[in-house]
């Protein structure tokens, strides 16, 4: 089977770095997502990662490690609108078991 | 471009009843799902369909019933509604099987 885990809950200061974590369990591995959802809103796509290493966009990097089976999420110069969930989602081979959501991070940023 | 539309958004049924949700892209996506979302669970898979005339279980399909109508349009049905059944319902797409999903706004759907 597959299983994610995500901190429940992360709180940072306006204008800091906060980092979330993402380690996961699959059979298989072909990427890892992340994807930003406010509070009655829709998830919206952030990143994906298929090989090690950073990705930057903008003020948000995404990192990933295979071999430590880890990923991250980088929010740099957070802004109150980043109040917000995050979801890692690991991408696999095989039946149904395509993409599979962590039980996300809630963030707040608090001024 | 509106993406991915769903109707409806907001759904009151009782016990026993039925319908149908909608979702339609206008992305020419191949790929389009439907998940639903309970707290503390985040989002699990219902049905998906790799491409127009394919639908496939996901990891809680019972339940449900879906239909691929053409590329565009991607419908979820439940027969005979249940109170585990209320939960928030979004459907999605993707250009490529498995990442890069845009998600519709959802239908918060309430079962007494």
């Amino acid at each position: 089977g597959q299983s994610l885990e995500q901190p429940s809950e992360v709180t940072a200061v306006e204008g800091a770095i906060v980092q979330i974590n993402c380690t996961y369990q699959t059979s298989g591995f072909y990427g890892l997502s992340w994807y930003q959802q406010h509070d009655g809103g829709a998830p919206t796509f952030l990143s994906y990662n298929a090989l090690d290493g950073l990705e930057e966009t903008g003020r948000f990097s995404s990192f990933l490690s295979r071999s430590d089976s880890y990923g991250y999420l980088l929010l740099q110069e957070l802004q109150m609108k980043d109040s917000a969930s995050y979801f890692c989602a690991v991408r696999s081979p095989g039946g149904y078991q395509k993409v599979t959501f962590g039980t996300g991070t809630k963030l707040q940023v608090i001024p | 471009n509106a993406g991915v539309t769903q109707t409806p958004k907001f759904q009151v049924l009782k016990t026993g009843q039925s319908m149908t949700l909608q979702c339609a892209q206008d992305m020419n996506h191949n790929s389009m799902y439907w998940y639903r979302q309970d707290p503390g669970m985040g989002l699990r898979l219902i049905y998906y369909s790799a491409s127009e005339g394919t639908t496939d279980k996901g990891e809680v399909p019972n339940g449900y019933n879906v239909s691929r109508l053409n590329k565009r349009e991607f419908s979820l049905r439940l027969e005979s509604a249940a109170p585990s059944q209320t939960s928030v319902y979004f459907c999605a797409s993707s250009e490529e099987e498995g990442r890069g999903y845009t998600f519709g706004s959802g239908t918060r759907l309430t079962v007494v």
